[in-house]
């Protein structure tokens, strides 16, 4: 499967602890995108990365959020000390780099749900 | 901040009838894509419009953007149930090149 992974699928934690998830983008995609989405929302943007340089964070994000992607490949997104308002599923997507056709085509993974108790 | 809003939030229709959903920012954009996510699924992109008063057709699927490129529709002739699913518009944030701003999506039962 050349689709975008994430890893884990579910993760329940408990208040107050810290998780990381990870994203593998398509191989040809430099630019990788975090979104959050909850139940009967579009998701919500978080962070995007071209290649290892973030260039863009939602306003909106806790500093509790950090995300990374050291390689350019694969990326990582943090959320340190948990609260039950971070319950949600956190999907990753991948696109072309720009210029080319339909880099503007975003693909999502299949997501990361995660509970927090 | 910039909104963008969907209606209906939910529409169930019979098999065979047509179904369409509505997208309104509250600013200008420059272009407006179109997302599915089936129940349990993820998001898969559907199309880009770009242009002032675009129509772009993809089988049984209709999609247009406004001429003050305000506003969205996509209009599915004759439903089945493989249509089923959440229909997410989403536009660029004023000022940023990648943030998408979705709406909060129309879902769609088709009733056999």
């Amino acid at each position: 499967d050349t689709g975008v992974s994430q890893d884990p699928r579910h993760k329940i934690t408990k208040r107050g602890q810290n998780v990381t998830f990870r994203c593998d983008p398509i191989s040809e995609h430099n630019r990788l995108y975090w979104y959050r989405q909850t139940l009967g929302q579009g998701p919500e943007f978080l962070t995007y990365f071209q290649n290892e340089a973030q260039l863009e964070k939602s306003r909106l994000l806790s500093d509790r959020f950090s995300a990374e992607r050291p390689k350019g490949s694969f990326s990582t997104l943090e959320i340190q000390r948990t609260e039950q308002g971070d319950s949600a599923m956190y999907l990753c997507a991948s696109s072309l780099p720009p210029g080319q056709t339909l880099s503007y085509e975003q693909y999502f993974g299949p997501g990361t749900r995660l509970t927090v108790t | 901040g910039q909104q963008v809003m969907q209606i209906p939030q939910y529409q169930h229709v019979q098999e065979g009838e047509d179904f369409t959903t509505y997208c309104n920012s509250s600013t200008t954009l420059s272009n407006i894509q179109w997302y599915k996510q089936r129940p349990g699924g993820h998001p898969v992109f559907l199309i880009q419009l770009v242009k002032s008063g675009e129509v772009k057709k993809q089988k049984r699927l209709t999609f247009q953007f406004g001429e003050a490129k305000k506003n969205s529709s996509l209009h599915i002739t004759a439903t089945q149930t493989t249509d089923v699913g959440t229909y997410f518009c989403a536009g660029p944030l004023s000022g940023s090149a990648r943030q998408l701003t979705f709406g909060s999506g129309t879902q769609l039962t088709v009733l056999p």
